[in-house]
């Protein structure tokens, strides 16, 4: 089935290294999600766009996170000069309807050494 | 305070057993009210959602929301080694498209 898939699944990182993590989202799903899952705890948002316009990116936790989403389509979440803190999975999601009905992709878990 | 509160368990019930899971919140704008499963090692998986109050059957799930008294339940009937994992409740309001989860609550079924 067509789902949302993340590449790659499992990264690890040196403290200091820049990530690129990568989202395909189910194929005409406009609305598409990132969140941070740190370990036994929910998923946190981090930011929202609609088709290629960034809508919300208020959960960002600092300006060594960034996302883009150039066609509206996949999207890459980046972070910069990575932290033992930024060790979560990372999950992204998308939507047709509305927010409210979101699928989630298998995530890609990073840590960070 | 978590504007989406839920315990974490574990809890551990004999297939076949009636679960209940609960959640509370404390924002009244909250209108949609999700419930997830996810499996270890695997994204949340979208069981059902409610709008405003009210119940909503699907199989052997049913989802309950009281805002009133701000409280979220998920009830499983005939429940399921397979039904293990953890469960998460999670809201939105009306006027953001931002899902806040609660922390999930893991369930064991034991055959």
């Amino acid at each position: 089935g067509a789902g949302v898939s993340q590449s790659p699944r499992y990264k690890v990182a040196k403290r200091g290294q820049d990530v690129a993590l990568r989202c395909d989202p189910i194929s005409g799903h406009v609305s598409l999600f990132w969140y941070q899952q740190a370990l036994g705890q929910g998923p946190e948002f981090l930011t929202y766009f609609q088709n290629e316009a960034q809508l919300d990116k208020s959960g960002l936790p600092s300006d060594r996170f960034f996302a883009e989403r150039p066609e509206g389509s996949v999207s890459t979440l980046k972070i910069q000069r990575t932290q033992q803190e930024d060790s979560a999975v990372y999950l992204c999601a998308s939507s047709q309807l509305g927010a409210h009905e979101q699928f989630f992709g298998p995530g890609t878990r990073l840590t960070v050494l | 305070q978590k504007e989406v509160e839920q315990d974490p368990g574990p809890l551990s019930v004999p297939e076949g057993a009636i679960v209940s899971l609960n959640c509370t919140y404390s924002n009244s704008a909250f209108q949609y009210f999700m419930w997830y499963r996810q499996y270890s090692r695997k994204g949340p998986e979208l069981l059902m959602y409610t709008y405003s109050s009210g119940n909503k059957e699907d199989g052997r799930f049913t989802a309950q929301v009281d805002k009133s008294s701000k409280y979220i339940s998920l009830f499983i009937r005939d429940s399921q080694p397979s039904d293990s994992a953890t469960y998460l409740c999670a809201s939105l309001s009306y006027n953001t498209d931002k899902l806040i989860f609660g922390t999930g609550t893991r369930l064991q079924v034991f055959p």
